[in-house]
C-alpha cells in the first residue's frame, strides 16, 4: 500500500506571496498524483491531475510538479479565496490514498 | 452540467445498518467508474471504495471489507453504499465522486455536496 505525506500540516502566508506545499510517496506512482481544494463546509475540488495538468477554469496561479515519490504544488500568488485546505491524492482503481492535508493560513 | 445527490444518510447505533445513495445527472453515468470518500468530523479525506463503469470490480479500503458494499445500478443512473455493522469511527460526511474523465486512469474530477452519517447509540 502506497502511503502519501504531506508537509507542512500548516503554512501561514500573507496575501499576494508565494505558496509551496509537497507530497511525498511511500514508493514510486510515476506521475498518478491529484491536488484539491477544500475550503469548509464545501466537497473537494480537483485542481491538479497527472502531478501537473491544470483542470479547466483552475487558474494559472496554481502549478503542480514532481514525479514519481516527490510532488509540490505552488500557488504563486496568494489571492484571499485560495486560503484553505489542499490534499494530495495517488489514484489507482484498487487502492488510492489521500495526503493528511496542509492548512494554508493567512500570516 | 454534472450532478451528483447523495442521500441516506442519518444517526444509527453501533452495529446498525445504513444505506447511501447517489443520484447521477448530466453525464452518461455507465461509462465512469465512481467512488466514495470519506471524512470524519475535522479529520481529512479517507477513500472507502472504487466500482468500475460496468459494476464488475470493486474495491475498498481494509477497514471497511467485509461491512461495506459498493453497487451500481446503470440503468437508474445511481450508485449506493451499503453499510453494515456500523462503528462510532464511521461516522463521517461521505461524498460520492466521480471520476475526471471516462477513458484511462483519473482521479475523482466531480464530487457531490456530501452526507453526514453518524453512528451513535
Amino acid at each position: 500500500e502506497t502511503v502519501v505525506t504531506q508537509s507542512p500540516a500548516t503554512l501561514s502566508v500573507s496575501p499576494g506571496e508565494r505558496a509551496t506545499l509537497s507530497c511525498r510517496a511511500s514508493q514510486s506512482i510515476s506521475r498518478n498524483l491529484a491536488w484539491y481544494q477544500q475550503k469548509p463546509g464545501q466537497a473537494p475540488r480537483l485542481l491538479i491531475y497527472d502531478a501537473s495538468t491544470r483542470v479547466t477554469d483552475i487558474p494559472a496561479r496554481f502549478s503542480g510538479s514532481g514525479s514519481g515519490t516527490e510532488f509540490t504544488l505552488t500557488i504563486s500568488s496568494l489571492q484571499s479565496e485560495d486560503f484553505a485546505v489542499y490534499y494530495c491524492q495517488h489514484y489507482n482503481k484498487w487502492s488510492p490514498g489521500f495526503g493528511q492535508g496542509t492548512k494554508v493560513e493567512i500570516k | 452540467e454534472v450532478q451528483l445527490v447523495e442521500s441516506g444518510g442519518g444517526l444509527v447505533p453501533p452495529g446498525g445498518s445504513l444505506r447511501l445513495s447517489c443520484a447521477a445527472s448530466g453525464f452518461t453515468f455507465r461509462s465512469f467508474w465512481m467512488s466514495w470518500v470519506r471524512q470524519a468530523p475535522g479529520k481529512g479525506l479517507e477513500w472507502v471504495a472504487n466500482i468500475i463503469a460496468d459494476g464488475s470490480e470493486k474495491y475498498y479500503v481494509d477497514s471497511v471489507k467485509g461491512r461495506f458494499t459498493i453497487s451500481r445500478d446503470n440503468a437508474k443512473n445511481s450508485l449506493y453504499l451499503e453499510m453494515n455493522s456500523l462503528r462510532p469511527e464511521d461516522t463521517a460526511v461521505y461524498y460520492c465522486a466521480r471520476q475526471l474523465y471516462s477513458s484511462g486512469l483519473f482521479p475523482p474530477g466531480y464530487w457531490g455536496q456530501g452526507i453526514l452519517v453518524t453512528v451513535s447509540s
